[in-house]
């Protein structure tokens, strides 16, 4: 069984300040691990996502983040946060497999402050 | 890039009435769509995986005659929500799998359908 708990259901950041978003999972298999934006009434878009290889991943939009085995986390981080980042965040899990079928956590919206 | 287009994009109907909503995959085929339920402020919650050309899988807790679901072709995949109820509002997002997975991502993501049931 695969799950994803994201620590922190609201995060606030000043413009400009760093933001960090925090995921963790469990899974039995080794895990792909996503991390996508939705912003009002609109659907998912892909931030970045990690499969195999290197653990420190980049995606769109300057963020990036890095899978830890050993911590089992996958944490969200951008240096300098930008007033259009306000959304909402979800981390998520598929299995290597590769079905393709996601389970999320439970979102973490993030607000900037001016 | 891939796009993927559901649509109505919000839909308000009085109870009892069934409601059927498209999911396309503009440039790819997709063999596999899935369906995702979003309360306010929660998350996304998969409801079913459609398979082109066979049944839909569906979570534990989906009622099956109550979410139908269509996979008629690899463009189009519908859910039909059927007689449905004030409890049956809610944000309703549709995804579909490139099997040759360009854009280097599982799912590509509609822009999802507000269901309001008065």
């Amino acid at each position: 069984a695969q799950s994803v708990t994201q620590l922190g259901s609201h995060v606030s950041v000043s413009e400009g300040a760093l933001v960090l978003l925090r995921c963790n999972y469990s899974s039995s298999v080794p895990p792909y691990l996503f991390w996508y934006v939705q912003y009002p009434n609109q659907g998912l878009q892909l931030l970045l996502k990690y499969t195999t290889g290197a653990t420190l991943v980049k995606g769109i939009n300057g963020f990036e983040a890095e899978f830890k085995k050993s911590e089992t986390s996958f944490h969200l981080t951008k240096p300098s946060a930008h007033m259009s980042d306000a959304a909402e965040y979800f981390c998520a899990v598929s299995g290597s497999s590769n079905t393709g079928k996601l389970i999320f956590g439970q979102g973490t919206t993030l607000q900037v402050k001016p | 890039g891939a796009v993927v287009s559901q649509h109505p994009s919000r839909v308000i109907c009085k109870s009892g009435t069934s409601v059927k909503i498209e999911c396309r995959s503009l440039d790819f085929q997709a063999t596999t769509m899935f369906w995702y339920r979003q309360f306010p402020k929660q998350s996304l919650m998969l409801m079913a995986t459609s398979n082109e050309g066979s049944k839909a899988t569906y979570e534990q807790g989906v009622e099956k005659d109550k979410f139908l679901i269509n996979h008629a072709s690899l463009t189009l995949s519908t859910l039909t929500v059927t007689s449905a109820h004030p409890e049956d509002s809610s944000f309703y997002i549709c995804s579909a799998r490139d099997p040759i997975d360009r854009g280097n991502q599982p799912q590509h993501f509609g822009d999802g359908t507000r269901l309001s049931i008065l």
